[in-house]
């Protein structure tokens, strides 16, 4: 199916554990993002990416890894996670971000305990 | 710090009114403006984008649009229930960022 796809739905980890949310988008969009959603707070960026290979800080990149080898995938690392992560992680994509629509996926409940 | 805000609301508005939503940002070179829609549980969808000043319309939904003032609005005529959802507004900045402010959320009594 076309589309912007996140895994998993949802995902329960312990302080301290590494995790990974999967982002997979079929369009081929150039741009990818990550955003956290919090209660007061909107949806803030965490990193972008403007192709394959090319990564760049949001808001609020800190506890954060990203990484894009291939156009279509571009999955968040939490390096060690903290009770403070527990959020709703969307990921997005647009073709050409100033001119047109950032397509976003299901979403991403992650909490933290 | 780029910034984007927006009153958290809610918005009250009866079925059948206009519900105006407002938008400033901090940024000012920033050249593409939005409007998503996001209903509780669900990620945002695009409702309405804008790029000059001036207004754009669309079916019931109008964005208005002031760079001199940093403003952008949203118009919504004919308020309807299903309406009823937070309401985003989000700005590209010059490094094709797209910063959203924190939403409103909009409810609309039958």
């Amino acid at each position: 199916d076309a589309g912007i796809t996140q895994s998993p739905r949802y995902k329960i980890t312990e302080t301290g554990r590494q995790v990974t949310l999967m982002c997979h988008q079929t369009w081929s969009h150039s741009y990818m993002f990550w955003y956290r959603q919090d209660l007061g707070h909107g949806l803030r960026l965490i990193y972008y990416s403007a192709a394959a290979d090319i990564t760049d800080k949001g808001e609020v990149p800190d506890g954060y890894v990203v990484s894009r080898s291939k156009t279509e995938n571009f999955p968040l690392t939490l390096e060690s996670a903290t009770r403070s992560q527990t959020s709703v992680y969307f990921c997005a994509s647009s073709e050409a971000p100033g001119l047109g629509e950032a397509f976003f996926g299901q979403g991403t409940r992650l909490t933290v305990v | 710090q780029k910034e984007v805000e927006q009153n958290s609301g809610p918005l009250s508005v009866p079925e059948g009114a206009i519900a105006s939503l407002n938008c400033t940002y901090s940024d000012r070179v920033s050249q593409s403006f939005f409007w998503y829609r996001q209903y509780s549980g669900k990620s945002p969808e695009l409702i309405m984008s804008i790029y000059s000043n001036g207004d754009k319309e669309d079916g019931r939904f109008t964005a208005q649009l002031n760079k001199a003032s940093q403003y952008v609005s949203l118009l919504i005529r004919d308020s309807q229930p299903s309406d009823s959802a937070t309401y985003l507004c989000a700005v590209m900045d010059s490094s094709y960022k797209l910063i959203f402010g924190s939403g409103t959320r909009l409810l609309v009594r039958p």
